[in-house]
């Protein structure tokens, strides 16, 4: 069965600096890959999200991940984080020929200071 | 925004008692799913659907029913609600079991005392 990894349960910076979210999966077939944010109070939306192709893809909001299959990851990043990012961020998994469903992190909360 | 309903959206009710949340969708999606959010979890899946009338378990599914009689609409109940049950409850939709994203809803936040 998959398995999700977010190391960083808490994430503190502050305006301008660089992100990364580390997430790891344990699978070892094709998997599909998605990062999910959750603004206070509200419902999850997608980020950006990973099919195949470019390991490199681009989301809404200056968010980026990329794919590298020999480590299983899929980490997130953005260059200059606003205000604004502060929110949960989720990876998940979606694995191939897996009878599991959509696979969540335990999510990493970044607050970004003024 | 998906069109994706979920209600009551807020929910206090006492140990013991039959609990049902809603979830509504307007998009025809095949593939329906209950979630609950927990802190240090993560989302865990509750029970999902493919279609009407069927159903599976997720990880979490103790303690929890589900029923889908038509596409638009997916029940949870709680049979007997307990503490640990408190939870904020998310309902998705998908359009296939893989290969796309999932579009969720605003969520319940069910407290039970």
């Amino acid at each position: 069965a998959q398995s999700v990894s977010q190391h960083n349960h808490h994430v503190i910076l502050s305006e301008a600096a660089s992100l990364e979210l580390g997430c790891n999966y344990s699978y070892g077939g094709t998997v599909n890959l998605f990062w999910y944010v959750q603004y206070p109070g509200q419902h999850l939306q997608l980020l950006l999200k990973y099919f195949s192709g470019d390991p490199l893809v681009k989301g809404i909001k200056g968010f980026e991940a990329e794919f590298i299959k020999s480590k299983f990851s899929f980490n997130l990043r953005k260059p200059s984080v606003q205000w604004s990012d502060t929110a949960e961020y989720f990876c998940a998994v979606n694995a191939l020929g897996s009878a599991r469903q959509l696979t969540f992190g335990s999510g990493t909360q970044l607050t970004v200071l003024p | 925004d998906a069109g994706i309903t979920q209600s009551p959206r807020h929910k206090v009710t006492e140990t013991g008692t039959p609990v049902t949340l809603r979830c509504h969708q307007t998009e025809n999606h095949r593939y329906m799913y209950w979630y609950r959010q927990d802190p240090g979890h993560g989302l865990r899946l509750i029970h999902y659907s493919y279609g009407v009338k069927d159903t599976d378990k997720g990880e979490v599914s103790d303690g929890y029913s589900v029923s889908r009689s038509k596409t638009e609409d997916f029940l949870l109940t709680l049979e007997s609600a307990t503490s640990s049950q408190t939870s904020v409850y998310f309902c998705a939709i998908s359009e296939s079991r893989t290969g796309t994203e999932a579009f969720f809803g605003q969520g319940t936040r069910l407290t039970v005392v």
